[in-house]
């Protein structure tokens, strides 16, 4: 495997259900974001971890809850989530730097 | 709070017709402008940084360019494989947590046909 990858690539889950997404990097880096991206709407960054220390985090619900348990892998976990939570979860992730990021393929994220 | 507007939403050119998309941006200070190219299912892929004005880059028939209140991802003679959502974003000056909050626009979708 090489750069970021992520799964499941697509998730459909009932708003009561508990489900996690899973990212992984590949190229030695010591940072990784989790995004949110809607449709119609910008890139919204959620979290943050640099040397896997959460260092940003965006005013997300607490539903979501993200894990860093070493510098290749992050996750990010889904509980109770409502409709308007779908969208396209994208993990990213870069040197110490952040001006270059290396995206994932994404998770197509569905809550009935 | 800084903002970023992309335009237009969407263009559609012909094979070889060239054209600009457009990202203009609000910021109380810039460290960067970045420029990423999303294709359908895909998570954007890293194009260009400009960090000041009058700075250029290219890469293939892209060229971006940066004034201190826009910039400019000029293609020229595109291909139907440029086809893809061409995403803006900018970065704060270096302060620490707040380095990694970077802003995108909305993106614009680019058709380009045979």
């Amino acid at each position: 495997e090489t750069g970021v990858t992520q799964t499941p690539r697509h998730l459909v889950m009932g708003m009561t259900n508990k489900k996690s997404l899973k990212c992984e990097q590949h190229l030695g880096h010591n940072a990784m974001y989790w995004y949110k991206q809607s449709a119609k709407k910008p890139l919204e960054l959620m979290f943050v971890y640099s040397l896997e220390e959460r260092v940003e985090n965006n005013s997300v619900p607490s539903r979501f809850s993200p894990e860093c348990p070493n510098s290749s892998h992050l996750f990010l976990h889904l509980h109770t989530l409502q409709p308007e939570d779908s969208a396209l979860y994208l993990c990213a992730s870069s040197q110490e730097d952040p001006d270059t990021q290396y995206f994932g393929p994404g998770t197509r994220l569905t809550v009935l | 709070e800084d903002q970023v507007t992309q335009s237009p939403e969407a263009l559609r050119l012909q094979e070889g017709e060239s054209s600009s998309l457009n990202c203009s941006y609000t910021v109380s200070g810039l460290r960067g402008l970045f420029w990423y190219r999303q294709d359908p299912g895909k998570g954007p892929e890293f194009l260009f940084t400009l960090y000041s004005a009058g700075e250029e880059k290219e890469k293939e028939r892209l060229k971006a360019t940066l004034t201190k209140k826009e910039s400019f991802l000029h293609i020229t003679a595109p291909k139907p494989e440029d086809s893809a959502t061409y995403l803006c974003a900018v970065g704060p000056p270096y302060s620490g947590a707040g380095s990694y909050q970077l802003t995108f626009g909305k993106g614009t979708k680019l058709s380009v046909i045979p």
